[in-house]
């Protein structure tokens, strides 16, 4: 069992909706990572986050580290945010625990 | 800035062959890490490194060597390769955030290598 596991692992969702990624893991963390990657193309970071929330654009990251649970949600989508989107669950100060990725297609 | 430069973007190999990938970055980043990516599983660190002269092995060392000569400089190599090797490969660098202690990342393009 992966100690970070993502839901759903694909999602397809018309333009405009409302879109929400869950990531849950199952140790403490000192940081929760979410990445994005696009087809064929590297890996962006989009947030780092060790509480709360945070939010950049149409882009918003929670945390309840209680629960040790995050959410990725998207706003307003749009084809273009269309990628796979990753969580990372930072262990100490070097390696990462990764999820295996939701899929997100959006059509318009 | 190029940020983290990965080369060659691809590569096929044949089984017993060698290679080495190259990662450079200009951040003046402390850590660099290459990992492995392939369908259905997340990103598996192979190895890693804290610093110019060190590195340290990862979730799957097996086949692979790492050197670390210059800080920004972070070589993978395959001695020789296998079918099982064949993967999508990123090279990350990263620096600490003061504030949370995690670690704040720059991924490569990555680079894909066809072992035959």
């Amino acid at each position: 069992k992966n100690e970070v596991e993502q839901s759903p692992q694909n999602l397809t969702a018309q333009e405009g909706e409302f879109i929400t990624i869950n990531c849950s893991y199952s140790v403490g963390i000192s940081a929760l990572h979410w990445l994005q990657q696009h087809p064929g193309g590297g890996i962006v970071s989009l947030f780092m986050l060790s509480s709360g929330k945070k939010k950049h654009g149409r882009l918003i990251a929670t945390i309840n580290i209680q629960e040790k649970h995050s959410s990725l949600h998207i706003t307003a989508s749009h084809p273009r945010d269309s990628a796979v989107y990753i969580c990372a669950r930072g262990q100490g100060a070097q390696k990462l625990v990764f999820g295996q990725g939701t899929r997100l297609t959006i059509n318009p | 800035n190029a940020g983290v430069t990965q080369t060659p973007k691809f590569r096929v190999l044949k089984t017993g062959q060698s290679m080495t990938l190259l990662c450079a970055q200009d951040m003046n980043h402390e850590y660099m890490y290459w990992y492995r990516q392939d369908p259905g599983m997340g990103l598996r660190l192979i190895h890693y490194s804290v610093g110019e002269g060190t590195t340290a092995k990862g979730e799957v060392p097996d086949g692979y060597n790492v050197s670390r000569l210059k800080k920004q400089n972070f070589l993978l190599g395959l001695e020789s390769a296998a079918p099982s090797q064949t993967s999508v490969y990123f090279c990350a660098s990263s620096y600490q955030d003061s504030l949370s202690g995690a670690n704040v990342l720059t991924f490569g393009a990555g680079s894909r290598l066809t072992v035959l």
